[in-house]
């Protein structure tokens, strides 16, 4: 089983609906963040968590909201979806102090 | 606004060619990092660089963090099918990480 687990795989919506994107972990890390990547923009940052009461907004929040449920658990909602958050979006986590980051596998996230 | 540049953003090379990627920062970095993302995967992390003009190897994979900690390379030494996917650079500052834009590298056998 995948360490850092994204559901749903895929997913298309319409314009002005709500929908939730899940991340858990099994790492037992701390910290935890949801990026969004676009074909030549890279990967950007849309929030981050470094424990259970922190949220942070990352260099694209607009549009986009979070909710930390425990230290294994961080959802990314879209709260009136539009054609231009289409994108694949990534979770990953690190451990305080640690080097690399894990990611999970991707939502691919459509909105028509 | 972006604080990471990569170039170039495609490379195709034949196999057997070098692969070389650039990432330079508008701000010093406390550190580097670089991923390699497969086609149709997600990004996996390759190495960290953090002292100023580090130079650090992977088999034919060589890493380089330059001397005022702006800029980093990563360099592809006879490229191989295997080498295919999107290299990204990753530069700390602060508590966080800002991912460079990406190079895609095709190769053709």
């Amino acid at each position: 089983d995948a360490d850092v687990t994204q559901t749903p795989r895929n997913r298309i919506t319409k314009t002005g609906k709500r929908i939730m994107l899940e991340c858990s972990q099994t790492k037992g890390h701390d910290r935890m963040y949801w990026y969004r990547q676009d074909p030549g923009l890279g990967l950007r940052l849309i929030y981050y968590s470094f424990d259970v009461k922190d949220i942070n907004k990352g260099e694209i929040s607009d549009g986009y909201s979070v909710s930390r449920q425990a230290q294994a658990k961080f959802s990314l909602s879209l709260e009136s979806a539009i054609p231009n958050q289409t994108a694949l979006y990534f979770c990953a986590t690190t451990r305080t102090g640690g080097t690399e980051a894990f990611f999970g596998q991707g939502t691919r996230l459509t909105v028509v | 606004g972006q604080q990471v540049m990569q170039i170039p953003q495609y490379q195709h090379v034949q196999e057997g060619e070098d692969f070389t990627t650039y990432c330079n920062s508008s701000t010093t970095l406390s550190n580097i990092q670089w991923y390699k993302q497969r086609p149709g995967g997600h990004p996996v992390f390759l190495i960290q660089l953090v002292k100023s003009g580090e130079v650090k190897k992977q088999k034919r994979l060589t890493f380089q963090f330059g001397e005022a900690k702006k800029n980093s390379s990563l360099h592809i030494t006879a490229t191989q099918t295997t080498d295919v996917g999107t290299y990204f650079c990753a530069g700390r500052t602060g508590n966080q990480f800002y991912f460079g834009t990406g190079t895609s590298l095709t190769v053709i056998p």
